[in-house]
């Protein structure tokens, strides 16, 4: 099956700093979603995105699907930006909208 | 509100012990997927549904059942085939393809 790997597993940033997050898969997909989890366990939906750019607020996220990867942008973090983030993404051979999920990059932001 | 309500949020099982996890939304979504997470890990799928009394086959299936009467309604039953079940199960949903994933809060069970 379709493998995701994320980029970095762990990251801790000082709040007002700026960050990337890295999603390599290892192919084709027509779905790519970025979540954020955070410490009670609650997964957010922050991005539909099997390509393109698309922004909301100090969030954005750009998918180059020919390439196999997509990045989250994470600007001006806050502390409550903290958690685990991940992507997940729908193979293209694979029946039905199910989603892959990659390990996860958990950040922590420090106040 | 609209959303995704799975209970109990906490759950104890005795081995060798069924116990179900109750999924209901009304998003009127036809998709819905069961997750299964372990600590410092990815999700995992067990199994989804696309369409009323119609289930699929995840990744991780053995030891769980399924079942999808109503549309709003997708329980989970782990079985004491399970042999490791002690997770974070996750239930979400979706209106179809073109579409993100709304997951609920999820439900941690222990057994013990």
């Amino acid at each position: 099956g379709i493998q995701v790997e994320q980029s970095p597993p762990d990251l801790i940033l000082q709040e007002g700093a700026n960050s990337t997050l890295r999603c390599n898969f290892s192919d084709s997909v027509n779905n790519l979603q970025w979540f954020h989890q955070n410490p009670w366990g609650q997964l957010i939906n922050l991005f539909y995105i099997p390509s393109g750019t698309k922004q909301n607020g100090r969030l954005s996220a750009t998918t180059v699907a020919t390439e196999r990867y997509s990045l989250l942008y994470i600007s001006s973090s806050q502390t409550t930006d903290s958690g685990v983030y991940f992507c997940a993404v729908g193979d293209v051979k694979a029946a039905g909208n199910k989603l892959t999920f990659g390990g996860g990059t958990r950040v922590l932001v420090k106040p | 509100d609209g959303g995704i309500t799975q209970s109990p949020k906490y759950l104890f099982r005795k081995e060798g012990q069924n116990v179900t996890l109750s999924c209901e939304q009304n998003l009127n979504h036809d998709a819905m997927y069961w997750y299964r997470q372990d600590p410092g890990q990815g999700l995992r799928l067990i199994y989804y549904s696309q369409i009323v009394n119609d289930f699929q086959k995840g990744d991780i299936a053995e030891g769980y059942s399924v079942s999808r009467e109503k549309k709003e309604s997708f329980p989970l039953t782990v079985t004491s085939a399970q042999k490791n079940p002690t997770a974070f199960y996750l239930c979400a949903s979706n209106p179809g393809a073109d579409y993100g994933y709304t997951f609920g809060s999820g439900t941690r069970l222990t057994v013990v």
